[in-house]
């Protein structure tokens, strides 16, 4: 079954709001990518992290990898009609070989003006 | 610099047919991978092969898929004898070095596979 968990499925949000994205893992995680896709398109990598408790940010995007690292997290502050898109978390189990990523389902963002 | 290239972009096949997806890596990245996404769905990992070499094929059916990336030329993926279950967009990513490990992986257009 799913081992890593994205919520919420679908996010509506109104230009100008925040929101925040959760990925969850059963086990844990060797590291975590988070990639965007816009509709039609393919997956555009945004950021990877490793270390247990790291947080990077992107202008307005904020990424945590959770002390566990069985959890991450994307926030996106003052959100803009740009931003539509699905995003989604990959992370490679510390049971796998590297190489093999387990991606969430993906929360689609709707922006409304 | 190219990035990532798969062709055909849309395929149509009936069932029982073949299915041929090609996919040339960004240039000096030896390391590709193939995942299938449903619509309204993240992408499951299928394989990952370097130079001739299948390194985790633990996501690939067992049945009707291979994949390869030989020496000379592009990566396959090959679906024999298609059924309509198979009807997904593949996409294909490659690295430089080992994705996961500060190599981030540059994902193709896709391939729209559609089983009649």
């Amino acid at each position: 079954g799913q081992q890593v968990m994205q919520i919420p499925q679908y996010q509506h949000v109104q230009e100008g709001e925040d929101f925040t994205t959760y990925c969850n893992s059963s086990t844990t995680l060797s590291n975590i990518q988070w990639y965007k896709q816009r509709p039609g398109g393919h997956p555009v990598f945004l950021i990877q992290l490793v270390k247990s408790g790291e947080v990077k940010k992107q202008k307005r995007l904020t990424f945590q990898f959770g002390e566990a690292k069985k959890n991450s997290s994307l926030h996106i502050t003052a959100t803009q009609t740009t931003d539509v898109g699905t995003y989604f978390c990959a992370g490679t189990m510390t049971t796998d070989s590297w190489g093999k990523f387990q991606f969430g389902a993906g929360t689609q963002v709707v922006v409304t003006p | 610099n190219a990035g990532v290239m798969q062709n055909p972009r849309h395929l149509v096949r009936r069932r029982g047919q073949e299915a041929r997806l090609r996919c040339s890596p960004m240039k000096g990245h030896s390391h590709v991978y193939w995942y299938r996404q449903l619509p309204e769905e993240g992408l499951k990992f299928m394989v990952y092969l370097q130079k001739e070499n299948i390194i985790d094929e633990s996501g690939m059916p067992k049945e009707r898929f291979s994949a390869e990336f030989p020496k000379e030329g592009p990566s396959i993926l090959r679906i024999q004898q298609v059924v309509r279950g198979d009807s997904a967009a593949y996409f294909c990513a490659s690295s430089m070095g080992l994705a996961g490990l500060y190599n981030e992986q540059f994902f193709g257009p896709g391939t729209r596979l559609t089983v009649l």
